[in-house]
Protein backbone atom coordinates (compact mmCIF):
# COMPACT_ATOMS: atom_id res chain seq x y z
CA UNK A 1 0.00 0.00 0.00
CA UNK A 2 1.41 3.24 -0.91
CA UNK A 3 1.44 5.92 2.20
CA UNK A 4 0.12 8.62 -0.22
CA UNK A 5 -2.49 7.40 -2.79
CA UNK A 6 -4.19 9.69 -5.77
CA UNK A 7 -5.74 8.70 -9.04
CA UNK A 8 -3.52 9.90 -11.27
CA UNK A 9 -6.12 10.74 -13.65
CA UNK A 10 -6.56 12.57 -16.18
CA UNK A 11 -9.78 14.50 -14.78
CA UNK A 12 -11.44 16.40 -17.20
CA UNK A 13 -13.42 19.75 -15.82
CA UNK A 14 -15.56 22.13 -18.31
CA UNK A 15 -14.18 25.58 -17.61
CA UNK A 16 -16.46 27.03 -14.53
CA UNK A 17 -17.24 23.65 -13.25
CA UNK A 18 -16.18 22.38 -9.75
CA UNK A 19 -13.05 20.53 -10.24
CA UNK A 20 -12.55 17.88 -6.79
CA UNK A 21 -9.13 16.09 -6.35
CA UNK A 22 -9.23 13.39 -3.48
CA UNK A 23 -6.07 11.66 -1.52
CA UNK A 24 -6.27 8.88 0.99
CA UNK A 25 -2.83 8.24 2.98
CA UNK A 26 -2.20 5.18 5.30
CA UNK A 27 -0.11 6.73 8.24
CA UNK A 28 -2.56 7.57 10.98
CA UNK A 29 -0.37 9.62 12.87
CA UNK A 30 0.31 12.09 9.81
CA UNK A 31 -0.70 15.71 11.33
CA UNK A 32 0.06 18.18 8.11
CA UNK A 33 -1.42 18.18 4.49
CA UNK A 34 -0.64 19.92 1.47
CA UNK A 35 -1.41 20.52 -1.54
CA UNK A 36 1.03 21.38 -4.26
CA UNK A 37 0.13 22.49 -7.67
CA UNK A 38 2.53 21.48 -10.51
CA UNK A 39 2.86 22.93 -13.86
CA UNK A 40 5.07 21.22 -16.89
CA UNK A 41 7.88 21.05 -16.31
CA UNK A 42 7.97 23.16 -13.22
CA UNK A 43 8.49 22.67 -9.20
CA UNK A 44 5.34 21.92 -7.01
CA UNK A 45 3.97 25.17 -5.61
CA UNK A 46 2.27 24.74 -2.43
CA UNK A 47 -1.66 26.01 -2.73
CA UNK A 48 -2.97 24.37 0.73
CA UNK A 49 -2.39 23.15 3.28
CA UNK A 50 -4.52 21.97 6.53
CA UNK A 51 -4.13 20.59 9.90
CA UNK A 52 -7.39 20.23 11.59
CA UNK A 53 -10.45 18.12 10.59
CA UNK A 54 -12.89 19.95 8.51
CA UNK A 55 -12.59 22.76 5.88
CA UNK A 56 -10.58 25.25 4.89
CA UNK A 57 -10.75 27.81 2.41
CA UNK A 58 -8.99 30.15 0.42
CA UNK A 59 -10.40 32.27 -2.38
CA UNK A 60 -11.10 29.93 -5.06
CA UNK A 61 -9.55 26.05 -3.00
CA UNK A 62 -11.09 24.45 -0.46
CA UNK A 63 -8.96 21.70 1.57
CA UNK A 64 -11.23 19.01 3.31
CA UNK A 65 -9.49 16.48 6.19
CA UNK A 66 -11.14 13.83 7.55
CA UNK A 67 -8.37 11.95 9.95
CA UNK A 68 -10.85 9.16 10.87
CA UNK A 69 -11.28 8.10 7.26
CA UNK A 70 -7.73 9.06 6.43
CA UNK A 71 -8.51 11.58 3.45
CA UNK A 72 -7.74 14.46 2.27
CA UNK A 73 -9.51 16.72 -0.98
CA UNK A 74 -9.27 19.84 -2.91
CA UNK A 75 -11.89 21.71 -4.33
CA UNK A 76 -11.34 23.98 -7.15
CA UNK A 77 -14.41 26.52 -7.91
CA UNK A 78 -14.55 28.33 -10.77
CA UNK A 79 -11.88 26.28 -12.39
CA UNK A 80 -9.68 28.15 -14.95
CA UNK A 81 -7.81 27.17 -18.04
CA UNK A 82 -4.62 27.77 -15.85
CA UNK A 83 -5.85 25.58 -13.16
CA UNK A 84 -4.70 22.88 -15.45
CA UNK A 85 -2.06 21.40 -13.63
CA UNK A 86 -0.67 18.14 -11.85
CA UNK A 87 -2.14 18.74 -8.32
CA UNK A 88 0.14 16.52 -5.50
CA UNK A 89 -1.17 15.68 -2.10
CA UNK A 90 1.46 15.64 0.46
CA UNK A 91 1.60 14.63 4.42
CA UNK A 92 3.66 14.71 7.48
CA UNK A 93 4.44 14.14 10.67
CA UNK A 94 5.14 16.87 12.89
CA UNK A 95 8.01 14.94 14.54
CA UNK A 96 9.76 13.56 10.87
CA UNK A 97 11.65 15.58 8.69
CA UNK A 98 10.03 14.16 5.38
CA UNK A 99 6.76 15.43 3.61
CA UNK A 100 5.32 12.53 2.02
CA UNK A 101 4.09 13.14 -1.99
CA UNK A 102 1.24 11.06 -3.76
CA UNK A 103 1.99 10.68 -7.68
CA UNK A 104 -0.17 13.82 -8.58
CA UNK A 105 -3.61 14.26 -10.63
CA UNK A 106 -3.57 15.43 -13.29
CA UNK A 107 -5.97 18.13 -13.94
CA UNK A 108 -7.36 19.63 -17.17
CA UNK A 109 -10.25 22.29 -17.40
CA UNK A 110 -11.38 22.29 -21.26
CA UNK A 111 -13.10 25.78 -22.05
CA UNK B 1 14.04 38.52 0.99
CA UNK B 2 15.28 35.90 -1.73
CA UNK B 3 13.82 32.63 -2.19
CA UNK B 4 15.29 29.33 -2.70
CA UNK B 5 17.57 29.20 -5.50
CA UNK B 6 19.24 25.76 -7.51
CA UNK B 7 22.13 25.53 -9.74
CA UNK B 8 22.25 24.39 -12.38
CA UNK B 9 19.21 24.28 -14.37
CA UNK B 10 19.67 21.56 -16.55
CA UNK B 11 22.48 18.64 -16.91
CA UNK B 12 23.51 15.85 -18.76
CA UNK B 13 25.66 13.54 -17.39
CA UNK B 14 27.11 10.31 -18.44
CA UNK B 15 26.53 7.12 -16.81
CA UNK B 16 29.14 6.45 -13.80
CA UNK B 17 29.76 9.64 -13.79
CA UNK B 18 29.85 11.96 -10.53
CA UNK B 19 27.51 15.41 -10.07
CA UNK B 20 27.28 18.00 -7.42
CA UNK B 21 24.11 19.97 -7.61
CA UNK B 22 23.50 23.30 -5.10
CA UNK B 23 20.84 24.97 -2.95
CA UNK B 24 20.80 28.25 -1.78
CA UNK B 25 18.08 28.16 1.01
CA UNK B 26 15.55 31.21 1.70
CA UNK B 27 17.08 33.52 3.80
CA UNK B 28 16.63 32.94 7.56
CA UNK B 29 15.91 29.00 6.98
CA UNK B 30 18.21 26.42 8.46
CA UNK B 31 16.66 23.35 6.93
CA UNK B 32 17.38 21.90 3.94
CA UNK B 33 15.56 19.24 2.24
CA UNK B 34 16.58 17.11 -1.49
CA UNK B 35 14.04 15.54 -2.98
CA UNK B 36 14.06 13.43 -6.44
CA UNK B 37 11.10 13.57 -8.94
CA UNK B 38 11.12 11.35 -11.86
CA UNK B 39 8.88 12.02 -14.66
CA UNK B 40 4.94 11.11 -14.04
CA UNK B 41 6.15 10.59 -10.30
CA UNK B 42 5.55 12.47 -7.08
CA UNK B 43 8.85 13.67 -5.16
CA UNK B 44 10.51 11.18 -3.09
CA UNK B 45 12.22 12.27 0.13
CA UNK B 46 16.19 11.89 -0.51
CA UNK B 47 17.53 13.90 2.64
CA UNK B 48 17.11 16.54 4.99
CA UNK B 49 20.06 18.80 6.52
CA UNK B 50 19.64 20.70 9.62
CA UNK B 51 22.60 22.88 11.09
CA UNK B 52 24.91 21.19 9.02
CA UNK B 53 23.49 17.84 9.78
CA UNK B 54 21.82 14.71 8.19
CA UNK B 55 18.16 15.11 9.81
CA UNK B 56 16.25 12.07 8.18
CA UNK B 57 16.91 10.21 5.16
CA UNK B 58 14.71 8.54 2.76
CA UNK B 59 15.39 5.22 0.86
CA UNK B 60 18.22 6.08 -1.38
CA UNK B 61 22.13 4.55 -1.42
CA UNK B 62 24.83 6.19 0.12
CA UNK B 63 25.82 7.16 -3.28
CA UNK B 64 23.82 9.88 -2.66
CA UNK B 65 25.41 12.47 -0.25
CA UNK B 66 24.85 15.87 1.02
CA UNK B 67 26.45 18.59 3.14
CA UNK B 68 25.42 22.01 4.20
CA UNK B 69 27.17 24.55 5.02
CA UNK B 70 27.35 27.36 7.98
CA UNK B 71 25.07 29.61 5.65
CA UNK B 72 22.55 26.76 5.51
CA UNK B 73 23.15 26.33 1.71
CA UNK B 74 23.64 23.07 0.67
CA UNK B 75 24.91 20.84 -2.01
CA UNK B 76 23.47 17.17 -3.47
CA UNK B 77 26.48 14.74 -4.60
CA UNK B 78 25.68 11.47 -6.34
CA UNK B 79 28.45 9.11 -7.63
CA UNK B 80 28.56 6.57 -10.00
CA UNK B 81 25.62 7.70 -11.82
CA UNK B 82 22.83 5.33 -12.95
CA UNK B 83 20.29 5.98 -16.40
CA UNK B 84 17.35 5.65 -13.72
CA UNK B 85 19.04 8.85 -11.83
CA UNK B 86 17.52 10.88 -14.72
CA UNK B 87 15.05 13.15 -12.69
CA UNK B 88 14.04 16.48 -11.74
CA UNK B 89 16.03 17.08 -8.49
CA UNK B 90 14.37 19.77 -6.15
CA UNK B 91 15.66 21.51 -3.06
CA UNK B 92 13.50 22.97 -0.27
CA UNK B 93 14.21 24.98 2.71
CA UNK B 94 12.47 25.64 5.74
CA UNK B 95 13.00 26.56 9.38
CA UNK B 96 13.34 24.31 12.63
CA UNK B 97 14.56 20.71 11.14
CA UNK B 98 11.84 18.37 12.45
CA UNK B 99 9.70 20.11 13.84
CA UNK B 100 7.92 22.45 11.75
CA UNK B 101 4.23 21.85 10.21
CA UNK B 102 4.65 24.00 7.40
CA UNK B 103 4.84 23.12 3.70
CA UNK B 104 8.04 23.60 1.86
CA UNK B 105 8.89 25.65 -0.70
CA UNK B 106 10.82 24.37 -3.47
CA UNK B 107 13.35 25.80 -5.55
CA UNK B 108 12.85 25.57 -9.33
CA UNK B 109 15.08 22.65 -9.58
CA UNK B 110 17.58 21.04 -11.27
CA UNK B 111 16.87 18.46 -14.50
CA UNK B 112 19.32 16.10 -14.56
CA UNK B 113 19.53 13.73 -17.84
CA UNK B 114 21.71 10.63 -17.30
CA UNK B 115 22.42 8.78 -20.90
Amino acid sequence: QKEVEQNSGPLSVPEGAIASLNCTYSDRVSQSFFWYRQYSGKSPELIMSIYSNGDKEDGRFTAQLNKASQYVSLLIRDSQPSDSATYLCAVKRNSASKIIFGSGTRLSIRP
Amino acid sequence: ETGVTQSPTHLIKTRGQQVTLRCSSQSGHNTVSWYQQALGQGPQFIFQYYREEENGRGNFPPRFSGLQFPNYSSELNVNALELDDSALYLCASSLGGTNTHYGYTFGSGTRLTVV
